[in-house]
């Protein structure tokens, strides 16, 4: 069973800090990993996508990738109370013509103004 | 704008009946899936479809299925409600294996 972990949290941190999201999974061989945003009562939207070992950046948005220690991260500076919200980890399940997306329970992050 | 929509967004229903979600892209993307959001659980894949014809279960498939006609439908069928299937269903679509998913708005459907 691929397994992908998050901190369920809560993670509260104050407006204009620096908010680390961190994720961990079970399938060594995956290839793509992608954070999601879901507000209350929304639907996750995409925010982030990273394939390769290193950091991708994406305005206020930098996602983390190492492979060999199966762990994936999302941060976000400068955090903003519109960022409040559940971020999903999300990666793809192993296997050539494998599309499906194996998510985690996600974390729910809390700004403060 | 191409987008993925999902009907109804609520819905209430009793034990026992047969209800159907539906699911409609505009994208042209041959993956399709169908998930389910419980609180303590996260979202858990029922089934997917990788092109017209195709349809596989996923880890909750238990109650439920998918027909898939056409490139831009994959409803979902519950074929005997359960009160065990009350939860926010959501549909997604992806291009190839290397995007991401993109998911509709979701359904809310309580079984009374």
């Amino acid at each position: 069973q691929k397994e992908v972990e998050q901190n369920s949290g809560p993670l509260s941190v104050p407006e204009g800090a620096i908010a680390s999201l961190n994720c961990t999974y079970s399938d060594r061989v995956s290839q793509s990993f992608f954070w999601y945003r879901q507000y209350s009562g929304k639907s996750p939207e995409l925010i982030m996508s990273i394939y390769s070992n290193g950091d991708k950046e994406d305005g206020r948005f930098t996602a983390q990738l190492n492979k060999a220690s199966q762990y994936v991260s999302l941060l976000i500076r400068d955090s903003q109370p519109s960022d409040s919200a559940t971020y999903l980890c999300a990666v793809r399940d192993s296997g050539g013509s494998n599309y499906k997306l194996t998510f985690g329970k996600g974390t729910l992050l809390t700004v403060n103004p | 704008d191409a987008e993925i929509t999902q009907s109804p967004r609520h819905k209430i229903t009793e034990t026992g009946r047969q209800v159907t979600l539906a699911c409609h892209q505009t994208w042209n993307h041959n993956n399709m899936f169908w998930y389910r959001q419980d609180l303590g659980h996260g979202l858990r894949l029922i089934h997917y479809s990788y092109g017209v014809q195709d349809t596989n279960k996923g880890e909750v498939s238990d109650g439920y299925s998918v027909s898939r006609s056409n490139t831009e439908d994959l409803p979902l069928t519950l074929e005997s409600a359960a009160s065990s299937q009350t939860s926010v269903y959501f549909c997604a679509s992806s291009l190839d294996s290397n995007q991401p998913q993109h998911f509709g708005d979701g359904t809310r459907l309580s079984i009374l």
